[in-house]
């Protein structure tokens, strides 16, 4: 257990849907990153979020967003959900600046039928 | 924008052999950090080893070790007397240094077998 938990570990879900993937940092850790690995994108930068607050955005379509609670969970919300869109959804977590690398959680995996 | 090219999509090694798996990155920084994650069939991410660029020596961790050759913009992955553990995917992972610019930016990985 790396101490990131993400629920839940599999979901399948319909084209045009909305689901929202949920992830707990490891305690003590401000900062909450999302990343989405795909067989032909590879393991792609969503957005980072630092106490609350958004600090980076990578290639994050408009279609998703996000938000990190006072409690420091962070929520990932995908809406009009495309078959494009099924991969495995990570959350990573770190202390500060990350310059140990990040702690992940064992990943979403969406499914778009 | 930084890139990282990993060249072989697949390695194998037999147990007990020695494999290095390739890395080289694209960055106009003089300072930065880099990494190599392991993804076995769990899906589950583990850091395996990490580099700071204004070393010079390079970074152990038991059987793993790099040879970053920060002029070439090389990374590569040593890994000694391999086990059937090691067999997953390998991912090297790029991070500036710079303030706000926290995310990594991965390769497309490296699928590694050990041969019983």
């Amino acid at each position: 257990d790396s101490g990131v938990t993400q629920t839940p570990k599999h979901l399948i879900t319909a084209t045009g849907q909305r689901v929202t993937l949920r992830c707990s940092p490891r305690s003590g850790d401000l900062s909450v990153y999302w990343y989405q690995q795909s067989l032909d994108q590879g393991l792609q930068f969503l957005i980072q979020y630092y106490n609350g607050e958004e600090r980076a955005k990578g290639n994050i379509l408009e279609r998703f967003s996000a938000q990190q609670f006072p409690d420091l969970h962070s929520e990932l919300n995908l809406s009009s959900l495309e078959l494009g869109d099924s991969a495995l959804y990570f959350c990573a977590s770190s202390a500060g600046t990350s310059i140990y690398g990040y702690t992940f959680g064992s990943g979403t995996r969406l499914t778009v039928v | 924008a930084q890139t990282v090219t990993q060249s072989q999509p697949e390695m194998s090694v037999q147990e007990a052999e020695t494999v290095t798996l390739s890395c080289t990155y694209d960055t106009s920084e003089s300072d930065y950090y880099l990494f190599w994650y392991k993804q076995p069939p769990s899906r589950q991410m583990i850091l395996v080893i990490r580099q700071e660029a204004y070393k010079q020596q390079n970074a152990t961790e038991n059987r793993f070790s790099v040879n970053f050759q920060k002029a070439a913009k090389s990374f590569s992955l040593k890994i000694s007397d391999s086990q059937l553990g090691d067999a997953a995917m390998y991912f090297c992972a790029y991070r500036n240094s710079g303030a706000g610019s926290y995310q990594l930016t991965f390769g497309k990985g490296t699928k590694l077998s050990v041969i019983p």
